[in-house]
């Protein structure tokens, strides 16, 4: 069965450094995305950043990284030089099998 | 990018009433959508999956003759939430995908649609 887990339920963190967002998986499948989606208090589903099983080279894009570390099974996002408007939940989220399922999120705050 | 719209934003009704959702697919033609449901400060649990002209999918614990879901056209599914009760309440999110299979940026999410039943 996969299984995605997002240990915390809140993280705060200053204005203009970095923060990392835990998140490990389970899964039998041996090929699966990974995925991070911020969603603001509007509700919508934002897209952040995606890391295929397969892929080599940790995903970037933009302030977003994804530090893939396989064999540990943990995909966690590292946003860089956080700003305000980073203050949002986010999810990680797997695919595989041709569903996808989400963690329980992790509410970041940005401090000014 | 892709756009995934929803109808309606948000809706009341009373207890014992049904509610339609609509979730289009504005500018490609998803194969699969996807029906999400979200309770307060909670995560994304996955409702049902809905490929084009075949039966949905749904997952384990979700009535399927309470959520009735329609994917008519490779642009349009429609999930009826049948004689809706407060527990019902909830904020539904759908998204559609090109593929059914993993790949980058497959599922396009819609705004989601926050139901109240009183």
């Amino acid at each position: 069965a996969q299984k995605i887990t997002q240990t915390q339920p809140g993280m705060f963190v200053q204005e203009k450094e970095a923060v990392t967002l835990d998140c490990t998986y389970d899964t039998s499948d041996q090929s699966y995305g990974l995925f991070w989606y911020k969603q603001p208090s509007s509700g919508e589903m934002i897209f952040l950043i995606y890391q295929g099983s397969y892929d080599e080279q940790n995903a970037t894009e933009g302030r977003y990284s994804l530090n893939f570390q396989k064999a540990r099974k943990s995909a966690n996002l590292v946003i860089s030089a956080s700003q305000l408007g980073d203050s949002a939940m986010y999810f990680c989220a797997m695919e595989g099998a041709f569903k996808t399922i989400f963690g329980a999120g992790t509410r970041l705050f940005v401090k000014a | 990018g892709a756009v995934v719209s929803q109808h309606p934003s948000w809706v009341i009704c009373k207890s014992g009433t049904s509610v339609k959702i609509e979730c289009r697919s504005l500018d490609f033609q998803a194969t699969t959508m996807f029906w999400y449901r979200q309770f307060p400060k909670q995560s994304l649990m996955l409702m049902a999956t809905s490929n084009e002209g075949s039966k949905a999918t749904y997952e384990q614990g979700v009535e399927k003759d309470k959520f009735l879901i329609n994917h008519a056209s490779l642009t349009l599914s429609t999930l009826t939430v049948t004689s809706a009760h407060p527990e019902d309440s909830s904020f539904y999110i759908c998204s559609a995908s090109t593929s059914g299979g993993p790949a980058q940026e497959t599922q396009y999410f819609g705004p989601g649609t926050r139901l109240l039943v009183l």
